[in-house]
């Protein structure tokens, strides 16, 4: 159980333009959802957190309007990047977090996107 | 502020042990997390402790000494798949992860 996909898995896209990254839980109601990019051999870093039908609270440093988060739903968050330049180059990682998870709020995490900006 | 520390790399030989140690500041303390994490993968989960002790998990094995602001994560019986990166998180008063930079693991034959 507690399964997080993510969509797609890797993407190259032109300078300018924008790509939409689809964070999914499969068998659970995830009440957040964490959006965290990852440069190489670097640890993660936290961009933002969603909670499900309200505004995505953006870490320091970090755009809102450039990467719009959407959590429509228990199940379902987006992160759009926009007007993508070669340095938002990263892979990008999704985690939700179960709306009953006891006392370990443990956080699942998806497969990570792979995104290349040319 | 808040802040994790833990060892940059590691090296080990194959069928031994390793200790990674992780020490933490946080605003608040609400449990402590290892993830493993393979080079192109995202992390998986190894253990969560929240009280003082030793977590025992197969060749995984936790421990969290809350007083002092430090854990690790002894590996036993290294095998070569084990080579990855080792990801300490401590989840402060907002329940929010504050994620260590990983120690990558390098196992030897």
């Amino acid at each position: 159980g507690a399964v997080v996909s993510q969509h797609p898995s890797w993407v190259i896209c032109k300078s300018g333009t924008s790509v939409k990254i689809e964070c999914r839980s499969l068998d659970f109601q995830a009440t957040t959802m964490f959006w965290y990019r990852q440069f190489p051999k670097q640890s993660l870093m936290l961009m933002a957190t969603s909670n499900e039908g309200s505004k995505a609270t953006y870490e320091q440093g970090v755009e809102k309007d450039k990467f719009l988060i959407n959590h429509a739903s228990l199940t379902l968050s987006t992160l759009t990047v926009t007007s993508a330049h070669p340095e938002d180059s990263s892979f990008y990682i999704c985690s939700a977090r179960q709306l009953t998870s006891g006392d370990s709020y443990e956080q699942y995490f998806g497969p990570g996107t792979r995104l290349t900006v040319t | 502020g808040q802040n994790i520390d833990q060892p940059t790399e590691m090296t080990a030989t194959e069928g031994a042990i390793v200790q990674i140690n992780c020490t933490y500041q946080t605003s608040g303390f609400n449990g402590l997390f290892w993830y493993q994490q393979h080079a192109g993968e995202a992390p998986t989960f190894l253990s969560y402790n929240v009280l003082d002790g030793l977590e025992e998990k197969g060749r995984f094995s936790s421990f969290l000494s809350r007083s002092k602001g430090y854990s690790y994560l002894l590996l036993k019986e290294l095998q070569m798949k084990d080579s990855a990166s080792y990801l300490c998180a401590a989840m402060d008063s907002n329940y929010q992860l504050i994620w260590g930079a990983g120690t990558k693991l390098i196992i030897k034959p």
